[in-house]
């Protein structure tokens, strides 16, 4: 069936250093999701991409959408330990409606 | 508003008894999912509603669980009987969904159940 792989599983980090994920389907997705869920916390949603090579900033973090729209990342710059927490992306399928498949997750540690 | 609402937010039961989740989904809203998360197997879909009506529930397990959404403002998730790998959080999620339409998942808080 459809997948949306993430890697890595685990990243662990010094305070000030960067991290990126990385997202890859096997489908072409319409569009992607990326939430962010706080250790003991739910999933929140961070932001959309949708246009083919799209990319969106938000403070330290910035988004890509590949151009084969299969592929996408997530980068921060210089990590705080605010960021901990586990980042899942989320590919929605043109034809299932509000489906979405995350990703398994990147679980992030950062050591200040 | 008071986002997504889910009861109880923790359980613990014994195998074999039967287990009902529910959700209260934000007003308006006309989507819903149930998720299951589990350290083995991540954040899976187990089933979603439009309309109050289920259209995928591919990801459901199998027949020991369950989900109803009566109303648009209701809907629950029943295990039964429950088995100690059923342990996990679930998760309900609503959206406002139209066709062509970009709109994102809120959560609720989860409801940690532990199967002894």
């Amino acid at each position: 069936g459809q997948q949306v792989m993430q890697i890595p599983q685990y990243q662990h980090v010094q305070e000030g250093e960067d991290f990126t994920t990385y997202c890859n389907s096997s489908t072409t997705l319409s569009n992607i999701q990326w939430y962010k869920q706080r250790p003991g916390g739910h999933p929140v949603f961070l932001i959309q991409l949708v246009k083919s090579g799209e990319v969106k900033k938000q403070k330290r973090l910035t988004f890509q959408f590949g151009e084969a729209k299969k592929n996408s990342s997530l980068h921060i710059t210089a990590t705080q330990t605010t960021d901990v927490g586990t980042y899942f992306c989320a590919g929605r399928i043109g034809n299932q409606g509000g489906k979405l498949i995350f990703g398994q997750g990147t679980e992030l540690s950062v050591k200040p | 508003d008071a986002g997504v609402i889910q009861s109880p937010r923790h359980e613990v039961t014994e195998m074999g008894q039967e287990v009902t989740l529910r959700c209260k989904p934000i007003s308006g809203h006309n989507s819903l999912f149930w998720y299951r998360q589990t350290m083995m197997r991540g954040l899976e879909l187990l089933i979603y509603f439009n309309n109050n009506v289920p259209i995928d529930d591919s990801g459901m397990p199998e027949d020991r669980f369950s989900a109803k959404m009566p109303n648009a403002s209701f809907s629950t998730l029943k295990i039964q009987p429950s088995e100690p790998r059923d342990s996990a959080v679930y998760f309900c999620a609503s959206s406002f969904f139209q066709a062509g339409g970009q709109e994102t998942q809120y959560f609720g808080p989860g409801t940690r159940l532990l199967v002894l």
